[in-house]
């Protein structure tokens, strides 16, 4: 079993829908999560990170911890075709100097 | 403000050739660095990271090679290029106290031809 599993799609909406991103780890240990919003032949950037469990909002988009189910997503509200990209989820261990990525899930917006 | 700068861009270079890639931080003192290998369908590889100046963990055996003359220095290279070596190369640094994630670099797309 992969430490962190994600969907690589690929996954095409409709502008303005609602875009659900999802994640599925093993390790119990993570406590620090991330997702990483990648354009075509860039690097990635940070789009948002949690600790622990729980949500966090930041305009359209919300990420959320469920540390009981080892699961994380990340929502997107009015999708517009510039969300349109590969989102990679990402997590690690306190202390821990690496990040555990996940293979991405590639994102169409369909204008 | 923290910037990462990575080059070139692209690189065409021939089976055989030798290769070198550069890393360099500005607005922060001692980052961890990183070089990762993204190809398709693979997700991020992680090659190699650097806690510190000389100091090199490597996570995949293969023939690269990675460096740290410097505390915001961070090289990648190899002696002789194969073709398996082809990808996007990325560097990212994470500082030390605080914070969560890592800053890439825009990436070097390596082919060998």
């Amino acid at each position: 079993q992969k430490e962190v599993e994600q969907d690589p799609g690929p996954l095409s909406v409709p502008e303005g829908a609602i875009v659900s991103l999802n994640c599925t780890y093993s390790n119990s240990a993570f406590q620090y999560f991330m997702w990483y919003r990648q354009y075509s032949r860039k690097g990635p950037e940070l789009l948002m990170y949690t600790y622990s469990s729980g949500n966090k909002e930041d305009g359209r988009f919300t990420a959320q911890v469920d540390k009981s189910s080892k699961y994380i997503s990340l929502f997107i509200r009015d999708s517009q075709p510039s969300d349109s990209a590969t989102y990679l989820c990402a997590m690690s261990v306190t202390g821990d100097d690496k990040i555990i990525f996940g293979k991405g899930t590639r994102l169409h917006i369909l204008p | 403000s923290q910037t990462i700068h990575q080059w070139p861009a692209t690189l065409v270079q021939p089976v055989g050739s030798p290769l070198s890639l550069e890393c360099t931080v500005e607005g922060t003192s001692n980052p961890n660095l990183y070089w990762y290998r993204q190809a398709a369908g693979r997700g991020l590889q992680l090659l190699f990271y650097s806690v510190g100046i000389g100091q090199i963990s490597s996570e995949v055996p293969q023939n690269l090679s990675a460096s740290r003359p410097q505390d915001r220095q961070f090289i990648l290279s190899s002696k002789k290029l194969l073709l398996s070596d082809s990808g996007f190369y990325l560097c990212a640094w994470r500082g030390r106290f605080g914070s969560y994630g890592y800053t890439f670099g825009s990436g070097t797309r390596l082919t060998v031809v």
